[in-house]
């Protein structure tokens, strides 16, 4: 089955215990993206990667690393964990399918999105 | 990246059609338009993308005028569990990079 998988699913930890949250998709995509959700803000990406070794910032990117080292795999790192950082995280893949715009042979560039991470900061 | 701008919620009785604009002055020649659904504690799902004109899947209609400034997703016959927020997304899909969502549109369907 085509996937997007978190781990783990909730965690609550304390200020500044450094933590990893995994994700990993099986479907061979290029791009993947972390973002965070917050009531009344809406989804905010923090950090994405065009493919292994190429990761560029998103809107929010302070307080987190990331890496991508395997295609499959996205880690997201929180050096020093804050309790601003108190979030619902969402991991998600896409493939990267070229076409000029309006073209019939243009791609459907469709995130899939895994299941998220509630994370409390203590 | 084009800024876009929908309403912020929308109530509609179950069974009838809801349309949802969404508008995006600065749209660019290259960007695509693409709509989310996403429910509570859950991650956003695909559901429809469009360059111009009308694009129509089994769940919902694109509609994008000429000038592209703006976009009507159309769900034909809502029903209880289309209750959800609804994303619009505007992006090149060649430089598909940065991804803004925004707050999206928050539908109730009321029985």
């Amino acid at each position: 089955e085509a996937q997007v998988t978190q781990n783990p699913r909730y965690l609550i930890t304390v200020t500044g215990k450094k933590l990893t949250v995994t994700c990993s998709q099986n479907m061979n995509h290029e791009y993947m993206s972390w973002y965070r959700q917050d009531p009344g803000l809406g989804l905010r990406q923090i950090y994405y990667s065009m493919n292994v070794e190429v990761t560029d910032k998103g809107d929010v990117p302070e307080g987190y690393k990331v890496s991508r080292k395997e295609k499959r795999n996205f880690p997201l790192i929180l050096e020093s964990p804050s309790p601003n950082q108190t979030s619902l995280y969402f991991c998600a893949s896409s493939s990267l399918r070229t076409g000029a715009p309006g073209t019939s042979g243009s791609a459907l560039n469709e995130q899939f999105f895994g299941p998220g991470t509630r994370l409390t900061v203590l | 990246l084009a800024k876009t701008t929908q309403p912020i919620s929308m109530d509609s009785y179950e069974g009838q059609e809801v349309n949802i604009t969404c508008s995006h002055n600065n749209i660019a020649t290259n960007d695509y338009i693409t709509w989310y659904q996403q429910f509570p504690s859950q991650g956003p799902r695909f559901i429809i993308q469009g360059y111009k004109t009308k694009v129509t899947n089994e769940v919902a209609s694109l509609f994008i005028p000429a000038d592209r400034k703006s976009s009507t997703l159309s769900l034909p016959r809502v029903s209880l569990s289309d209750t959800a927020v609804y994303y619009c997304l505007v992006g090149d899909i060649r430089g598909y990079q940065k991804v803004t969502f925004g707050i999206g549109t928050k539908l109730q369907v009321i029985p």
